[in-house]
């Protein structure tokens, strides 16, 4: 069973600065990941995936990838009160990818104070 | 496309009594998911479908689930008899590629 670990937080930072979010994983044969974001009373969104070791940067938000330590992060620079939200790291279940079902953390609530 | 659809949006029901959750994924898209998201567990893959077909059903909780994909634009998630521990929001999604889409969720309260 594939397992993702998230810091349930909440994680508060304030506006204009960089909010970090983390995430483990415990199969290293895993291949992609994703970050997910989900509004209060409302249902996750992608917003970003990751395939390859590095960054890969997407307006204000920028993955970062690290397999040797089963560690993946999602950086939101200049966050703003509508950054405030859940984000859900997830992995795919299977080895086809994530349109075979992926394993989400519990997520990290994050709170952009004004 | 209008996106992943599910109905109804909120159930109220009583504990014993039947409950059915409708699904219309994305046109197109080969992959179903139905999804359990309470504050103790997350999200929790209830069964999966491709093509119709169910895949894997080793995360429905017990016989009272049962999930159908008659076909490839509907499905249906049905808890039978419905109990309090039950109560949470129930997404699905459906998928292609490497990307799934969430439906709004039906929110479903046992009391």
């Amino acid at each position: 069973q594939k397992e993702v670990e998230q810091n349930s937080g909440p994680l508060s930072v304030p506006e204009g600065a960089i909010a970090s979010l983390n995430c483990t994983y415990s199969d290293r044969g895993s291949q992609s990941f994703f970050w997910y974001r989900q509004y209060s009373g409302k249902s996750p969104e992608l917003i970003m995936s990751i395939y390859s070791n590095g960054d890969k940067e997407d307006g204000r938000f920028t993955a970062q990838l690290n397999k040797a330590s089963q560690y993946v992060s999602l950086l939101i620079r200049d966050s703003q009160p509508s950054d405030s939200a859940t984000y859900l790291c997830a992995v795919p279940m299977y080895s086809g990818g994530g349109a075979d079902g992926l394993t989400f953390g519990k997520g990290t609530h994050l709170i952009i104070q004004p | 496309d209008a996106g992943v659809i599910q109905s109804p949006r909120h159930e109220v029901t009583e504990m014993g009594q039947e409950v059915t959750l409708r699904c219309k994924p994305i046109s197109g898209h080969n992959s179903l998911f139905w999804y359990r998201q309470t504050m103790m567990r997350g999200l929790e893959l209830l069964i999966y479908f491709n093509n119709n077909v169910p895949i894997d059903d080793s995360g429905m909780p017990e016989d009272r689930f049962s999930a159908k994909m008659p076909n490839a634009s509907f499905s249906t998630l049905k808890i039978q008899p419905s109990e309090p521990r039950d109560s949470a929001v129930y997404f699905c999604a459906s998928g292609q590629g490497n990307t799934i889409y969430f439906g709004e969720g039906s929110w479903l309260t046992v009391v």
